[in-house]
């Protein structure tokens, strides 16, 4: 399984872009790329997934350059309930359960 | 998306008693799950992967007698915690995945063990 390495926290204000980075340099051919938000006390929420290139939906975007050795989770205009831990994991498609979780990006917004 | 309830969210049990948790995939069928701890400021540790209908596979270092994971139909995996100590408490996830789905996580249940 890949591991996976990011930032242990970041800070920002409310508004702003985030932009948080995942390296995984050893990203098998047939991994995708999963971010998962946690608060605390709370399971994991799904954000988005990809593959290659770009992805994005209604609350992210997934950037994967084309060697796919890291990926950012950019997430747009931030609110203080985006406060949480931010996990990136790398695993098969069909096993993104099996994947390991890394030590998570604690992200903090401030007013 | 998909919705994985787990239960009970909360549960504070005397040494020595055991304690089921149950996990639930409400709006498909989960052909696998997953079993998670978290301790507090700590990242998930995969426990075990259960498929429906066969045994569960744990993790080295999981005590497969302790942590008993049953996982009888589509929908539901039990796991229950064995004459809990207080090294138990903890915070316990599961996941669902459907056959062609991402993983969807249940809310978690936070165990007392006093």
């Amino acid at each position: 399984l890949a591991k996976t390495t990011q930032p242990i926290s970041m800070d920002s204000y409310e508004g702003q872009e985030v932009n948080i980075t995942c390296s995984h340099n050893n990203i098998a051919t047939n991994d995708y790329i999963t971010w998962y938000q946690q608060f605390p006390s709370q399971g994991p929420r799904f954000i988005i997934q990809g593959y290659k290139t770009k992805v994005t939906n209604e609350v992210a975007s997934l950037f994967i350059p084309a060697d796919r050795k890291s990926s950012t989770l950019s997430l747009p205009r931030v609110s203080l309930s985006d406060t949480a831990v931010y996990y990136c994991l790398v695993g098969a498609y069909t096993n993104a359960g099996k994947s390991t979780f890394g030590d998570g990006t604690t992200l903090t917004v401030k007013p | 998306g998909a919705v994985v309830s787990q239960h009970p969210s909360r549960v504070i049990c005397k040494s020595g008693t055991s304690v089921k948790i149950e996990c639930r995939s409400l709006d498909f069928q989960a052909t696998t799950m997953f079993w998670y701890r978290q301790f507090p400021k700590k990242s998930l540790m995969l426990m075990a992967t259960s498929n429906e209908g066969s045994k569960a596979t744990y993790e080295q270092g999981v005590e497969k007698d302790k942590f008993l994971i049953n996982h009888a139909s589509l929908t539901l995996s039990t796991l229950t915690v064995t004459s809990a100590h207080p090294e138990d408490s903890s915070f316990y996830i599961c996941s669902a995945q459907g056959p062609d789905t991402e993983a969807f996580f249940g809310q978690g249940t936070r165990l007392t063990v006093v």
